[in-house]
């Protein structure tokens, strides 16, 4: 079975751009969560989708979005850059209801 | 507010030298502990989930209990390949894990 898939796997860029990072879950999958990963604060909970649905957010401002489509795949998107945005960006399936999530390899986010 | 914190930040063993890490939580509705493994630039991989005080799962070298406020992994007899970060979680809410900042573990031959 293959497991969570993200990409790009690496982006750079600018201050005040925007980037969309895109996640397939696990087969069968239909919970997608995303976390942002930083050396000093660890891994935080973004937000979590089911069904096309928002069910959960983190504590993070609005900038920070996201949505699922049909098939379960999943975007996040960040507007307006900032260099605090730099980090690894994981994506995590499970099924759902079910708290046991599989992470993909992260998409490592550097913002200049 | 729901918290997690793991101790110690940091290990270094012997190979063969056994040891634990500590998993401590405040949670109002636990949904599960969870213990995962990091690499360097890799997403992290799962390897436990307990659900109830004195639950205990095993997987090779690797021990995970549980009880009301914390949690355990004990290392027996590790090897330089189980050098990661070992990451503790909390499910709360759908699909939500909070997570401690993680032990970071070498173990040198």
């Amino acid at each position: 079975k293959a497991g969570v898939t993200q990409t790009p796997r690496y982006l750079i860029k600018t201050r005040g751009q925007q980037v969309t990072l895109s996640c397939s879950p696990i087969s069968g999958h239909r919970s997608v969560s995303w976390y942002q990963q930083t050396p000093g604060q660890g891994l935080q909970f973004l937000f979590e989708y089911f069904s096309e649905t928002q069910r959960n957010k983190g504590n993070f401002p609005g900038r920070f979005s996201g949505r699922q489509f049909s098939n379960s795949r999943s975007e996040m998107n960040v507007s307006t850059l900032e260099l605090g945005d730099s980090a690894l960006y994981l994506c995590a399936s499970s099924l759902p209801d079910s708290n046991e999530q599989f992470f993909g390899p992260g998409t490592r986010l550097t913002v200049l | 507010e729901d918290q997690v914190t793991q101790s110690p930040e940091a290990l270094r063993l012997q190979e063969g030298e056994s040891s634990s890490l500590n998993c401590s939580y405040t949670v109002s509705g636990l949904r599960g502990l969870f213990w995962y493994r990091q690499d360097p630039g890799k997403g992290p991989e799962f390897l436990f989930t307990l659900y109830s005080a004195g639950e205990e799962k095993e997987k090779e070298r690797l021990k995970a209990t549980l009880t009301k406020k914390e949690s355990f992994l004990h290392i027996t007899a590790p090897k330089p390949e189980d050098s990661a970060t070992y990451l503790c979680a909390v499910g709360t809410g759908y699909s939500t894990l909070t997570f401690g900042k993680g032990t970071m573990l070498l173990v040198s031959p």
